[in-house]
């Protein structure tokens, strides 16, 4: 199973852009990268997930190293709600074609006024 | 859609007792799963379904029960609860594959 590594905790002033970094040297070809994040108490929200190209969507954008062996997920104006905990992971293929989501402890992002 | 719904929202147990958290969706997806998250930790999968009458077993499913006997509901029992069971509990669905899991808004458990 692919791991993966983030800091513990960043922070970002209000209105700049949040750049979360994961290290997943170790992904398989055919594992995708999902990003979610946990709102204080909340439930995890997903976010975005690639393979190999670059995603965006109306929350962030996703930049995956040609090599797949790290990824950067971008908050591009990040505001006082986007503070939360933010998890990397890599889908870990099960038997029955289904995928099961392995999360770790995620990076604590901070946004300051 | 009311998404992905959980009951209790909080609940406090004695040791030895047993109880149903109970979870379920109406969005018609084939992939459930349960996850307990504890303080300052990352989420563990407990239990997983990929449709109806299928479970496995996930990281942690020592002390948890599930059965899958529709496709909206996968209750989570608790034979005998121990203080080590004491956790956020957080349900997910998802159509499977590489879609998007959807969490509900979890179940509070003490065990004392």
């Amino acid at each position: 199973d692919a791991k993966t590594t983030q800091p513990t905790s960043m922070d970002c002033a209000e209105g700049r852009a949040a750049n979360l970094p994961c290290n997943h040297s170790t992904i398989s070809g055919n594992e995708y990268v999902y990003w979610y994040r946990q709102i204080h108490s909340q439930g995890p929200q997903y976010i975005i997930h690639g393979l190999k190209n670059n995603e965006t969507n109306e929350m962030a954008s996703l930049i995956i190293t040609e090599d797949r062996k790290s990824s950067t997920l971008i908050l591009p104006h990040a505001t006082l709600r986007d503070t939360a905990v933010y998890y990397c992971i890599v889908r870990v293929p099960v038997t029955g074609g289904s995928e099961k989501l392995v999360f770790g402890k995620g990076t604590k992002l901070t946004v300051n006024p | 859609n009311a998404g992905v719904t959980q009951t209790p929202k909080f609940q406090v147990l004695k040791t030895g007792q047993s109880m149903t958290l109970q979870c379920a969706q109406d969005m018609n997806h084939e992939y459930m799963s349960w996850y307990r998250q504890d303080p300052g930790m990352g989420l563990r999968l407990i239990h997983y379904s990929v449709g109806a009458g299928i479970t496995d077993q996930g990281e942690v499913p020592n002390g948890y029960n599930v059965s899958r006997s529709t496709t909206e509901d996968f209750p989570l029992r608790l034979l005998s609860a121990a203080p080590s069971q004491t956790s956020v509990y957080f349900c997910a669905s998802s159509y499977g594959g590489t879609t998007e899991q959807f969490f509900g808004p979890g179940t509070r458990l003490t065990v004392l």
